[in-house]
């Protein structure tokens, strides 16, 4: 059984603050790993998909990197607003295996 | 708008009911997905349409039919399904299945409440 795992469950952060979290997966078969940001009553949106180990990618205030050797990726939110405030969801994609496994999210709270 | 539609956003059925769920989408992808998500679980992949055939079936029992007229739209046939079954249930597309990191687009999903 393959497993995602992320942390921390949930975090709580005043406005301005920098956070990151973590995501970890199955060093094995790697062939990408998906982030998506799930706002409350809305759609889950991709943030990033990662598929070279050592990757890096940004989008505004957000990046993640990638280590595949070590199944983890890192999250990261400079200067964080209230609308971050989202349940963010990593997920891991072994190619052969044909489904994307999602990790539980973690639940960020940007407070003004 | 992520282009990506559910109907209905939310639905309460008795377990002798037939019901089904509709998810459309308007970006021209040639892949779709049913997820279901339960409390304080992480999101589970139940079926995958590539090119309007089914590629997946994670293990769901037959309760649940899904079915694929066209590469635009996802229908989840339900029928005497169970208090546990109650859940929401998200559809997704993507460009091509997920071979080639495609990110996977979603819809709003349909809060599903078994009675």
């Amino acid at each position: 059984i393959l497993n995602v795992e992320q942390s921390p469950q949930s975090l709580h952060v005043q406005e301005g603050d920098s956070t990151n979290f973590t995501c970890s997966f199955p060093s094995s078969n790697f062939y990408a790993l998906h982030w998506y940001r799930w706002e409350t009553a809305k759609s889950p949106e991709a943030l990033f998909v990662m598929t070279l180990n050592g990757d890096e990618k940004k989008k505004g205030r957000i990046s993640a990197t990638l280590n595949t050797k070590e199944g983890y990726s890192y999250l990261y939110i400079k200067g964080s607003q209230p609308e971050d405030s989202a349940t963010y969801l990593c997920a891991f994609y072994g190619g052969s295996q044909g489904n994307l496994i999602f990790g539980k999210g973690t639940k960020l709270s940007v407070k003004p | 708008e992520t282009g990506v539609t559910q109907t209905p956003r939310h639905l309460v059925m008795g377990m002798t009911n037939k019901k089904s769920l509709k998810c459309e989408q308007h970006l021209g992808h040639n892949a779709m997905y049913w997820y279901k998500q339960s409390a304080k679980k992480p999101l589970e992949l139940m079926f995958v349409y590539n090119f309007k055939e089914q590629t997946e079936n994670n293990s769901v029992p037959s309760r649940f039919s899904p079915e694929c007229p066209n590469s635009s739209h996802l229908f989840l046939h339900l029928h005497t399904l169970q208090p546990e079954d109650s859940a929401l249930y998200l559809c997704a597309s993507s460009h091509e299945g997920l071979a080639g990191g495609n990110e996977q687009f979603f819809g709003p999903g349909t809060r599903l409440t078994v009675l």
